[in-house]
């Protein structure tokens, strides 16, 4: 596609709930970031994915958050028993290669726990 | 940790010329330093990258000295839709290939 893609692009969900937010990358891009962002901060890195490497999960707040990516391609990061703190905008990006400094962003989901 | 240090926020008005710089004391021979721009409700987007001296394109200059301790955005005649927020990156030190954004710097541009 033209860009990356995130969907959905609003999400509200009871507390405990479980949540899945999808990114579709650029096309050929091998690495994958999600990164996770609360209002007025920065982005906060949750998890990367790099070809067929086992991905660095470094980031990722505690056992219930986990990401897959599926062929290569499209990842979904999964959140179990949603919490209030979880309540963020979570971005997606890709880049062409492992190394290259330029990201793509997708326009993010922004999580509501309620 | 913080890699990079850059203003909280910086406040400038129309057509003026505005300059946000970053320090980077830990940078590693190979990396590049790279700027980011963020509007609200919106992922970051690339706008320049250099590894010394100078780099301009058609959005901003970065300006980098010879240590390359520390880099300049430039932006040009500044208007008010480059209100956003400005994110300096280099590598991590030690090879981490994952972009690590800071707070970044918050530029408000006034009438």
């Amino acid at each position: 596609g033209a860009g990356v893609s995130q969907s959905p692009s609003n999400k509200v969900t009871e507390k405990g709930k479980d949540v899945e937010l999808r990114c579709d990358p650029i096309s050929g891009h091998t690495a994958l970031y999600w990164y996770r962002q609360s209002l007025g901060q920065g982005l906060e890195f949750l998890i990367y994915f790099q070809g067929n490497s086992a991905p660095d999960k470094s980031g990722l707040p505690s056992d219930r958050f986990s990401a897959e990516r599926t062929g290569g391609s499209v990842s979904t990061l999964t959140i179990q028993r949603t919490q209030q703190e979880d309540s963020a905008v979570y971005l997606c990006a890709s880049s062409l290669s492992r190394g290259d400094t330029e990201a793509f962003f997708g326009q993010g989901t922004r999580l509501t726990v309620v | 940790l913080a890699k990079t240090t850059q203003p909280i926020s910086m406040d400038s008005y129309e057509g003026q010329e505005v300059n946000i710089t970053c320090s980077h004391n830990n940078i590693a021979t190979n990396d590049y330093i790279t700027w980011y721009q963020q509007f609200p409700s919106q992922g970051p987007r690339f706008i320049i990258q250099g590894y010394k001296t100078k780099v301009t394109n058609e959005v901003a200059s970065l300006f980098i000295p010879a240590d390359r301790k520390s880099s300049t955005l430039s932006l040009p005649r500044v208007s008010l839709s480059d209100t956003a927020v400005y994110y300096c990156l280099v590598r991590e030190s030690g090879g981490s290939y994952i972009p690590t954004f800071g707070r970044g710097t918050s530029l408000i541009v006034h009438p």
